[in-house]
């Protein structure tokens, strides 16, 4: 139980526009998801809270009109990078909890973006 | 504030020797602590977490790691190291029933044959 997946694994767009990856919990429902950045070789740095019907918690530095966040069900959370640009090419990648078992994370299989 | 220190952030062994990671940890709560592994371009998987039960924690594919909280340690370790091991380690500090989860720098293991 508690499995994650992200769609898409792997993405690559033009300069400009915006790309959508979406979180899902798939044998159970997840009130709070959580979006990640890897960089390569790099660890994972924490970007925000997704909290279901509510608005995301940005960490700070994060830009939340660049990266942004829907959490519409209990069982999906998407992440939609608006006018990508090449710095923004990274490793993201997302996690649930399961409700009543403390603060364990589930994480997703990642998406890898590149930006050309 | 919570924070994890991985003292290596490259640990090379011989297959069938010893491994050792390093992970120190500050915490101002009762922290729960975890290990994941990450293959190349794959997602992160449990090892082993410890949540104030027994300091002596068994994970899987023959892990395992001890609390120290006097030495403020959760150093990961394996008795015989297989090819397959071969990945990014991340220690994973966090406050019992707080969303909070920092991630350490992350350590990569090779095993030579």
């Amino acid at each position: 139980g508690a499995v994650v997946s992200q769609h898409p694994s792997r993405v690559i767009c033009k300069s400009g526009t915006s790309v959508k990856i979406e979180c899902r919990s798939l044998d159970f429902q997840a009130t709070t998801m959580f979006w990640y950045r890897q960089f390569p070789k790099k660890s994972l740095m924490l970007m925000a809270t997704s909290n279901e019907g509510s608005k995301a918690t940005y960490e700070q530095g994060v830009e939340k009109d660049k990266f942004l966040i829907n959490h519409a069900s209990l069982t999906l959370s998407t992440l939609t990078v608006t006018s990508a640009h090449p710095e923004d090419s990274s490793f993201y990648i997302c996690s649930a909890r399961v409700p009543r078992r403390g603060n364990e994370q589930f994480f997703g299989p990642g998406t890898r973006l590149t930006v050309l | 504030a919570q924070s994890v220190t991985q003292l290596d952030s490259h640990v090379s062994v011989s297959e069938g020797t010893p491994v050792l990671l390093r992970c120190n940890y500050s915490s101002s709560y009762s922290p729960s602590l975890f290990w994941y592994v990450q293959h190349p371009n794959k997602g992160l998987q449990l090892l082993l977490k410890y949540t104030s039960a027994a300091t002596l924690v068994k994970g899987i594919n023959g892990f395992e790691a001890e609390f120290k909280k006097s030495e403020t340690s959760f150093h990961l370790t394996k008795p015989s190291a297989h090819m397959s091991d071969a990945a990014e380690y991340f220690c994973v500090v966090s406050p019992y029933n707080n969303n909070d989860m920092r991630f350490g720098a992350g350590t990569r293991l090779t095993v030579k044959p």
